[in-house]
């Protein structure tokens, strides 16, 4: 069946480091997204990307970055850790179209900025 | 721009009770609904979506939810809830324009089934 894993699960790092979250699927999907979710503020967008060497900002791009070098594979980086980037990732993705896609979400990763 | 409002962020009902999960809207296009769920310490799955047609959409689990265009309202409701209902419910747009494909997502409501 096809899935959209994502790794570490959990992940604890300190500030200042950079970290690297992997999401992939095997849905062969061309719409990718990476979700932060916190408490009182629901899904927000960091980045997403509509096909291989395609990226774009979200709502709350700040300190992350993403690069989509395959159809398979998002990953997401924060350059230099902080403690208000501690939050529950998500990845998901859907089809290519017109908007009315459903996106398939991963398992999240929680990570942690001491 | 688009924006999601869930009334409600907690809702606590009884075993085989009704339920009635609130969602408004604002935007200036006309927009796709979707209500997706998440159950503890998973990812969050689609329960149902409006895109055209009929007003009132059914979903998996014997959920339901009514697109109201004059009210910007997309209310989520199921006749008889079960313990296995307990999870946190989004609701979510996407609007028809170049950014048709990104959602905004409400805050989420936490449903809590008591016995």
């Amino acid at each position: 069946d096809a899935e959209i894993t994502q790794s570490p699960r959990h992940k604890i790092t300190e500030t200042g480091r950079q970290v690297t979250l992997a999401c992939h699927q095997t849905w062969n999907h061309n719409n990718m997204f990476w979700y932060r979710q916190d408490l009182g503020h629901g899904l927000r967008l960091i980045h997403y990307s509509y096909g291989v060497h395609d990226t774009n900002k979200g709502e709350v791009s700040d300190g992350y970055s993403v690069s989509r070098s395959n159809t398979e594979d998002l990953p997401l980086t924060l350059e230099s850790a902080a403690s208000s980037q501690t939050s529950v990732y998500f990845c998901a993705s859907s089809e290519a179209g017109w908007g009315g896609e459903t996106q398939y979400f991963g398992p999240g990763t929680r990570l942690l900025v001491l | 721009a688009q924006s999601v409002t869930q009334l409600d962020s907690q809702v606590p009902v009884f075993e085989e009770a009704p339920v009635e999960l609130r969602c408004n809207y604002s935007s200036s296009v006309s927009v796709y609904l979707f209500w997706y769920v998440q159950y503890p310490n998973q990812g969050l799955q689609l329960l149902l979506k409006y895109l055209s047609g009929s007003t009132l959409v059914k979903g998996i689990n014997g959920f339901e939810a009514e697109f109201n265009k004059s009210q910007t309202s997309f209310h989520l409701r199921k006749p008889s809830v079960h313990i296995s209902d307990t999870a946190e419910y989004f609701c979510a747009v996407s609007d028809l324009t170049g950014s048709a494909r990104q959602l905004t997502f409400g805050s989420g409501t936490q449903l809590t089934v008591l016995p």
